[in-house]
């Protein structure tokens, strides 16, 4: 069974670091397309960044608002997914979910809370 | 980039309702399209994907469709459990800013 699990999320402060991680079962993370996406509270859903599988270069992209100070990657060895969030702003506070696509079916993380306050 | 826009962002209706909100892409993606229904305070909740793809234990009243790059969800009869924000989403990519379901 696909299965992704977000762990990680926590209160900083304006200007800490974070890094949220996306246990991964059922499938190879190498192997697949895989995002994150945030939603802070009682605005839309965005994708702040995927990496591509392996065999299609494994290159990440991001979107502008998180460009510079967030950074997807992963550990083929723990089949786990990474978010490094450095700078983060009061912007940033939202719930996080890891998304993958096995085969044609997307797979979503119950999320993991993230709030920047001072 | 691709975009998604979706219409109407606010529809109101009543039980028994047929209920259509269109997605438009701003190139084509080849049906790489889910769609997705979220309340207050709930995680996105998966019920349709690859454009017309009926998510196991979803109510068959709700389908959808492609033609070109133009998706649409369909809810044949509008259920009280149905009134929530729906999202079309490119996989691994953006959403729809969303379409908000009430009761009318």
């Amino acid at each position: 069974e696909v299965q992704v699990v977000e762990s990680g999320g926590g209160l900083v402060k304006p200007g800490e670091s974070l890094r949220l991680s996306c246990a991964a079962s059922g499938f190879t993370v190498s192997d697949a397309w895989m995002s994150w996406v945030r939603q802070a509270a009682g605005k839309g859903l965005e994708c702040i960044g995927l990496i591509k599988r392996k065999t299609d270069g494994g290159t990440t992209e991001y979107a502008a608002p998180v460009k510079g100070r967030f950074t997807i990657s992963r550990d083929d060895s723990k089949n786990t997914l990474f978010l490094q969030m450095n700078s983060l702003n009061s912007d940033d506070t939202a719930m996080y979910y890891c998304v993958t696509d096995h085969g044609i079916r997307p797979y979503w993380g119950q999320g993991a809370l993230v709030t920047v306050s001072s | 980039d691709v975009q998604l826009t979706q219409s109407p962002s606010t529809l109101s209706a009543s039980v028994g309702d047929r209920v259509t909100i269109t997605c438009r892409a701003s190139q084509s993606i080849s049906n790489w399209l889910a769609w997705y229904q979220q309340k207050p305070g709930k995680a996105p909740k998966l019920l349709i994907y690859k454009a017309s793809i009926l998510e196991s234990g979803v109510p068959s009243r709700f389908s959808g469709s492609a033609s070109g790059t133009e998706f649409t969800l369909t809810i044949s009869s509008l259920q009280p459990d149905d009134f929530a924000t729906y999202y079309c989403h490119k996989y691994q990519g953006t959403f729809g800013p969303g379409t908000k379901v009430e009761i009318k």
